[in-house]
């Protein structure tokens, strides 16, 4: 079974701040990674995905991800946030074949300020 | 990207009632379909894989007489909610797996719908 962890529930920032949300994952097999973000009471949109290659991976909207195999970390940057990034962000796997569903975090609110 | 679209966007309804939720994708052809339930401030649990063709395979203590699920086109899946209570008022969102490219492999993606609110009074 696969387990993804969150740590950080809220992440406050100031516009045109960096920002990192961290991931963690656990897997017994080999898996993708995904990060989605969720605006209010809206669906889930997909920022990124690794599935193989290079280990930074680059999404929509200026955020990127790294993924860390020996860490098993797949943490979300972006360097300068704007006040419209904030939403719900949520890091997913999934295994390579078999099942494909998600098995989702538990999401970090991201809450940009002026 | 690929669209998929969920219809009703919000439902209320009287308990006991069945509620019906579509899920549809728009641009391409979905072999499967998951759905997921999400209570407030909370993550997403999936809540059954709907296969085209096939039965739908539920998730540990999801009752399939209870939440009825039905894929009879390769671009729709729905979830019928059967004698709702307030206890299932929750938001329920749908994806859709794209294979991608040569029917599969390792590059399919799943698109989300936007979701649909239900509140059981």
């Amino acid at each position: 079974a696969q387990s993804v962890t969150q740590l950080d529930s809220q992440v406050p920032v100031f516009e045109e701040a960096p920002v990192e949300l961290r991931c963690n994952y656990s897997s017994s097999v080999s898996v993708y990674l995904f990060w989605y973000v969720q605006y209010p009471n809206q669906g889930l949109q997909l920022l990124l995905k690794y599935l193989s290659g290079s280990t930074l991976v680059k999404g929509i909207n200026g955020f990127e991800a790294e993924f860390n195999k020996s860490q098993t970390s797949f943490h979300l940057r972006k360097p300068s946030v704007h006040i419209s990034d904030t939403a719900e962000y949520f890091c997913a796997v999934r295994v390579y074949t078999g099942r494909r569903a998600l098995t989702f975090g538990s999401g970090t609110r991201l809450q940009v300020q002026p | 990207g690929a669209v998929v679209s969920q219809h009703p966007s919000r439902v209320i309804c009287k308990s006991g009632t069945s509620v019906k939720i579509e899920c549809r994708s728009l641009d391409f052809q979905a072999t499967t379909m998951f759905w997921y339930r999400q209570f407030p401030k909370q993550s997403l649990m999936l809540m059954a894989t709907s296969n085209e063709g096939s039965k739908a395979t539920y998730e540990q203590g999801v009752e399939k007489d209870k939440f009825l699920i039905n894929h009879a086109s390769l671009t729709l899946s729905t979830l019928t909610v059967t004698s709702a209570h307030p206890e299932d008022s929750s938001f329920y969102i749908c994806s859709a797996r794209d294979p991608g490219l040569a029917g599969g492999g390792g590059t399919d993606t799943q698109y989300f719908g936007p979701g649909t609110r239900l509140t059981v009074l």
